[in-house]
Formats: C-alpha cells, sequence, structure tokens
C-alpha cells in the first residue's frame, strides 16, 4: 500500500466549530507532515512528526491542533478557525526525515472552507 | 525566505514539443526534488537528485543540477495532454534537514 489517505476531501466550517483532518499511511513511514497550500501557491508547512513527536511547528497559530496517536496516523484538530484559514490541507509521509530518504509521499488533500 | 523561484511562472505548448522549467534556490542543499500537481489535488513526486548528481533521467524527465549556481532544471520531453499540471522544486536544507522547501512553481499547460 504506497497511498496516503485524507479524509473528508472536503469540509465547510464556521468560525466557531470544532472539525479534525484525518491523515493515514500504511508504508511504515516514520515522518507525516501538515501542509497548507493556498490557490497558485506552493504547499506551506505547517507541522513535522518524526517517530511520533511533534518535532516542527512552523509558527502555526495555536487554532490549529496537530496529533499523533501512532505510527500511521495524524490529525489535524480546528478550532475557531478565520476565513483566512480557508485552503487545501495536504498531509504527507516518507520513509525518514531528512536525507535521501526524505522523498514525500502526499495525500490528495482535504478542501476547506471557513466561512 | 528560503523559497526557491521558478520560471517560468507558466508555460503553454503543444502536445510533442518538449517543457523546460527552472528552479533556483538560496541555501546549501542535501538533495533537490521535483513533484508534480494536478489541479486542486496532492503532490506526486517525480525525480530526486543528490547534490553530488549533476543530471538524472527518469523516462521523459531530465534533471540537472547545478550546485555553483543553486539552479535546477526539469525538462519533460515529448510532451502529452497528461503533463498539463503545476510543477514545483523542492529543496532539503542542509540547516533544515527535516523541512522541504517547495519552489513556486511552474503552471505547465500542454494543448493537443
Amino acid at each position: 500500500d504506497t497511498e496516503v489517505t485524507q479524509t473528508p476531501k472536503h469540509l465547510v466550517m464556521g468560525m466557531t466549530n470544532k472539525k479534525s483532518l484525518k491523515c493515514e499511511q500504511h508504508m511504515g513511514h516514520r515522518a507525516m507532515y501538515w501542509y497548507k497550500q493556498k490557490a497558485k501557491k506552493p504547499p506551506e508547512l505547517m507541522f513535522v512528526y518524526s517517530y511520533e513527536k511533534l518535532s516542527i511547528n512552523e509558527s502555526v497559530p495555536s487554532r490549529f491542533s496537530p496529533e499523533c496517536p501512532n505510527s500511521s496516523l495524524l490529525n489535524l484538530h480546528l478550532h475557531a478557525l478565520q476565513p483566512e484559514d480557508s485552503a487545501l490541507y495536504l498531509c504527507a509521509s516518507s520513509q525518514k526525515s531528512g536525507g535521501a530518504g526524505n522523498e514525500q509521499f502526499f495525500g490528495p488533500g482535504t478542501r476547506l472552507t471557513v466561512l | 525566505s528560503q523559497q526557491g523561484e521558478e520560471d517560468p511562472q507558466a508555460l503553454s505548448i503543444q502536445e510533442g514539443e518538449n517543457a523546460t522549467m527552472n528552479c533556483s534556490y538560496k541555501t546549501s542543499i542535501n538533495n533537490l526534488q521535483w513533484y508534480r500537481q494536478n489541479s486542486g489535488r496532492g503532490l506526486v513526486h517525480l525525480i530526486l537528485i543528490r547534490s553530488n548528481e549533476r543530471e538524472k533521467h527518469s523516462g521523459r524527465l531530465r534533471v540537472t543540477l547545478d550546485t555553483s549556481k543553486k539552479s535546477s532544471s526539469l525538462l519533460i520531453t515529448a510532451s502529452r495532454a497528461a503533463d498539463t499540471a503545476s510543477y514545483f522544486c523542492a529543496t532539503d536544507a542542509r540547516t533544515g534537514f527535516q523541512k522541504l522547501v517547495f519552489g513556486t512553481g511552474t503552471r505547465l499547460l500542454v494543448s493537443p
């Protein structure tokens, strides 16, 4: 299985809602990532988990809360978002972080709209 | 910002023609990767070239790397309509070993 899955595909939420994005991989990868991508822009790194521990937080606002329950799962909890948080949220995984093993496998993304 | 720059921003060609995209980056790297993204979907890894390599091929793809100029190019030969996508270079900076920093991207349109 060489696939990264993400659910849901689309999410519409109000600014007072709490929702979660989910990501799963079964490739035995030990690094997992969350990216945010606005239209016609490159992906921007948000968080990196390495061996289930948060290793990079790119100064992301606290209304985004990542969680890595186990080596296959990655969640992104959303609370009190703003309309400018509307974007495509991409999950990725890699065999390890850094060096030549850092080819990343991406999920299809969750298209988030904040009203 | 570490972000790389790509040019052109957009490229429109006919099927069968070759497409060349260029990437410039700012820091010393371990490797450089190219990804493709179809509209509104996830990225697909195309090819990785290490900092001690100068050229690499994969099918219709040819990537070059010039570390002295901090630049790379991606050549797609005999393009097809299915190659229509955005293409991003991404660098694995030696100082931020866990991070990939993506370039600004080139939007390629291949017309039948």
